[in-house]
C-alpha cells in the first residue's frame, strides 16, 4: 500500500488560502487519495477524495498532480475553526486490494490558523 | 439522524478488568471499524466488519474481540485490560467500503490503571 508524507505542521492567516501538501510517490493506479481532518481530539471528519482529476466540494479543493505522486488540499478561505490535524490517506479502490475499506492514518499535518 | 454513537464517553478500568465499548450507527452502513489513538499519534485500526456476521483483524487486534450480530451495532470487548490499552477509541461506519468517506463517532476515552 502507498505511504504518504506530510509536513508535521503549517501556519496560515485567517482568510487566506491554506495549501496542505502530501507526497504519495508509490501510489498505484487503483488507489484513491483521501483527506480527513481531526479537530481537537474529536473523531476524524471526511473532507474530500480523488483518483486522478481535481476535485472540489463545499469544504475544500483537491489538486492531484498528473503523475499522481503528490497532491494538495486547498482550504480557500481558512478560518480559526479550520485549525486541526489534516490526514492524507491513500487506499485501494478495488475489493481485492489490502487497503480496501480501511484507512491507514499517519501523523498528519497540524494546521494552525492565526487571526 | 444520530450518526455514529459511542458509549461510554469516559471510562477508567483497573488492570485485568474486562469491558465492552459500544458503537451504534443508524445509517444502515455495512462497513464498521474500530480505531485507537494514542497521544500524539494517528489512528490505528483494531478490527473491522464488512457486514453483519463478518469481522476481521486490523493492525493492532491483540487484546480485543469484536462481533457483528446486527448491521447497527459493533461492540469492542477488552478481555483483560492492560495499561497499554489506555487510549482514545473511535468507531467509524461507511457505505460502499468507505468510498465516500467514513463517519466517525466522538470517541471513548479509556484509562487503565
Amino acid at each position: 500500500d502507498a505511504k504518504t508524507t506530510q509536513p508535521p505542521s503549517m501556519d496560515c492567516a485567517e482568510g487566506r488560502a491554506a495549501n496542505l501538501p502530501c507526497n504519495h510517490s508509490t501510489i498505484s493506479g487503483n488507489e484513491y487519495v483521501y483527506w480527513y481532518r481531526q479537530i481537537h481530539s474529536q473523531g476524524p471528519q471526511y473532507i474530500i477524495h480523488g483518483l486522478k482529476n481535481n476535485e472540489t466540494n463545499e469544504m475544500a479543493s483537491l489538486i492531484i498532480t498528473e503523475d499522481r505522486k503528490s497532491s494538495t488540499l486547498i482550504l480557500p478561505h481558512a478560518t480559526l475553526r479550520d485549525t486541526a490535524v489534516y490526514y492524507c490517506i491513500v487506499r485501494s479502490a478495488n475489493a481485492g486490494g489490502t487497503s480496501y475499506g480501511k484507512l491507514t492514518f499517519g501523523q498528519g499535518t497540524i494546521l494552525t490558523v492565526h487571526p | 439522524n444520530a450518526g455514529v454513537t459511542q458509549t461510554p464517553e469516559f471510562q477508567v478500568l483497573k488492570t485485568g478488568q474486562s469491558m465492552t465499548l459500544q458503537c451504534a450507527q443508524d445509517m444502515n452502513h455495512e462497513y464498521m471499524s474500530w480505531y485507537r489513538q494514542d497521544p500524539g499519534m494517528g489512528l490505528r485500526l483494531i478490527h473491522y466488519s464488512v457486514g453483519a456476521g463478518i469481522t476481521d483483524q486490523g493492525e493492532v487486534p491483540n487484546g480485543y474481540n469484536v462481533s457483528r450480530s446486527t448491521t447497527e451495532d459493533f461492540p469492542l470487548r477488552l478481555l483483560s485490560a492492560a495499561p497499554s490499552q489506555t487510549s482514545v477509541y473511535f468507531c467509524a461506519s461507511s457505505s460502499s467500503a468507505g468510498l465516500y468517506g467514513y463517519t466517525f463517532g466522538s470517541g471513548t476515552r479509556l484509562t487503565v490503571v
